[in-house]
């Protein structure tokens, strides 16, 4: 299972980190993902990154503003959220390699 | 960027009934496409991998096919908690898209 934490409520302008942590399965040699969705809208991937950190996207609309990373010794995943805006607003997804194995989610809230 | 264009946007349907949804990809995503289903506060459920592969424990109602930019999933025989927004997505080029998702009513 994949577990995230980290959520809650940010104030625009500010910063939040999201953790991910596997139980039971490592995360082995698998890309990991996160993946959010904004109150009332699609599904939106955010940003993936691959064993030890070696190669990492994210998507355009991030504007350089979140950094994924990972600790593969310790089957975790994480996302530092930076200058957070009011539509950073959802619920974030760890996601394994292959999307079939999703987290329960994480609210992120930002509101002044 | 590779597009996902679903149709059609809402769909309403009795139980019962056999109901389809396309996608459409701008580029060929190969095999790498899924679909899922997602409650309102409830985590996307994967449907289909692999552009027609079962996810373990998913009702056999539900069915994927197509190739290269065209896909549909179809679902057998509508059942009072298939109401759900459905989305297809491929993960064959970054950055990995959805689309907009296709809401389904039972009636």
């Amino acid at each position: 299972h994949l577990v995230e934490s980290g959520g809650g409520l940010g104030k625009p302008g500010g910063s939040l980190r999201l953790s991910c942590e596997a139980t039971g399965v490592s995360f082995d040699f698998d890309t990991m993902n996160w993946v959010r969705q904004a109150p009332g809208k699609g599904l939106q991937w955010v940003a993936s990154v691959t064993y030890r950190d070696m190669f990492i996207h994210y998507a355009d609309f991030l504007e350089g503003r979140f950094f994924i990373s990972r600790d593969d010794t310790r089957d975790s995943m994480f996302l530092q959220m930076n200058s957070l805006r009011a539509d950073d607003t959802g619920t974030y997804y760890c996601v394994r390699a292959g999307f079939r194995d999703w987290g329960q989610g994480t609210l992120v809230t930002v509101s002044s | 960027d590779i597009r996902m264009t679903q149709s059609p946007s809402t769909l309403s349907a009795s139980i019962g009934d056999r109901v389809t949804i396309a996608c459409q990809a701008s580029q060929d995503v190969r095999t790498f496409l899924n679909w899922y289903q997602h409650k309102p506060g409830e985590v996307p459920k994967v449907l289909i991998y692999g552009v027609s592969n079962l996810e373990s424990g998913v009702p056999s109602r539900f069915s994927g096919g197509g190739s290269g930019t065209h896909f549909s999933l179809t679902i057998d025989s509508l059942q009072p908690e298939d109401s759900a927004t459905y989305y297809c997505q491929q993960y064959a080029d970054l950055p990995y898209t959805f689309g907009q998702g296709t809401k389904l009513e039972i009636e």
